[in-house]
């Protein structure tokens, strides 16, 4: 089956640690993209890729790191320095960049304990 | 100012009746606007996507309908089902140069649906 596939669903982290979240698609898009959901807000735009090897920051990308070494790859580090990484993180692909369907992963809940 | 508002924040229905949510946006000029619905816990699944020139789509029991001169677009969901209870949003994409096509997200509406 096609799809796009978010690991683990739930994750938590000590205060201090850097984790990362996986984000695989076999759908052969070129573009990915990671969101934070917040209760009450609307999803902000961490990172994004439209090509392979190439990424770019979104409006909130500061604490957090990716790559894009592979097509079907985009993984997320949440390190340190992110002061509330408490949230709801969502992966999403789409054929080229932006303005064709976006596939979304079922996402990763992260917790700071 | 968030540039996509979505009304009502929350609502309540009784299985079986109809409902409407709404979301106004201003961004401008835009390329698509689309309803994406969100189970508690899962990713958002795409509804519908429609371009400045359609006025009206349907999916099922789902119709959305967008006013580009008011830059109003409304979900309509008919004989409503315990399954759709879920959050349910709207997505504004810009094609301006210093949007570049970004997806422009209100902030949904939960929709409860009772027995």
């Amino acid at each position: 089956d096609g799809g796009i596939t978010q690991s683990p669903k739930y994750l938590f982290r000590k205060e201090g640690q850097n984790v990362t979240l996986s984000c695989e698609q076999n759908l052969n898009h070129d573009a990915m993209y990671w969101y934070r959901q917040d209760p009450g807000q609307g999803l902000r735009l961490i990172y994004y890729s439209q090509i392979v090897n190439d990424f770019q920051k979104g409006d909130i990308a500061e604490g957090y790191s990716v790559s894009r070494e592979k097509k079907e790859s985009f993984p997320l580090t949440v390190t340190s320095a992110q002061k509330n990484p408490t949230a709801f993180y969502l992966c999403a692909s789409s054929i080229v960049f932006q303005n064709t369907e976006a596939f979304f992963g079922q996402g990763t809940r992260l917790t700071v304990v | 100012k968030n540039q996509v508002e979505q009304s009502p924040q929350s609502l309540i229905i009784l299985e079986g009746k109809n409902c409407t949510l709404q979301c106004n946006y201003t961004v401008s000029p835009f390329s698509n606007l689309r309803w994406y619905k969100q189970d508690t816990g899962r990713g958002p699944v795409s509804l519908t996507i429609m371009t400045f020139s359609e006025n009206t789509k349907s999916n099922g029991r789902y119709t959305a309908t967008l006013d580009a001169d008011t830059k109003q677009s409304s979900l309509h969901i008919t004989a409503s089902q315990l399954s759709d209870s879920a959050s349910y949003i709207c997505v504004v994409s810009g094609i301006t140069a210093n949007q570049g096509g970004k997806l422009i997200f209100g902030q949904g509406t939960e929709l409860s649906v009772k027995p």
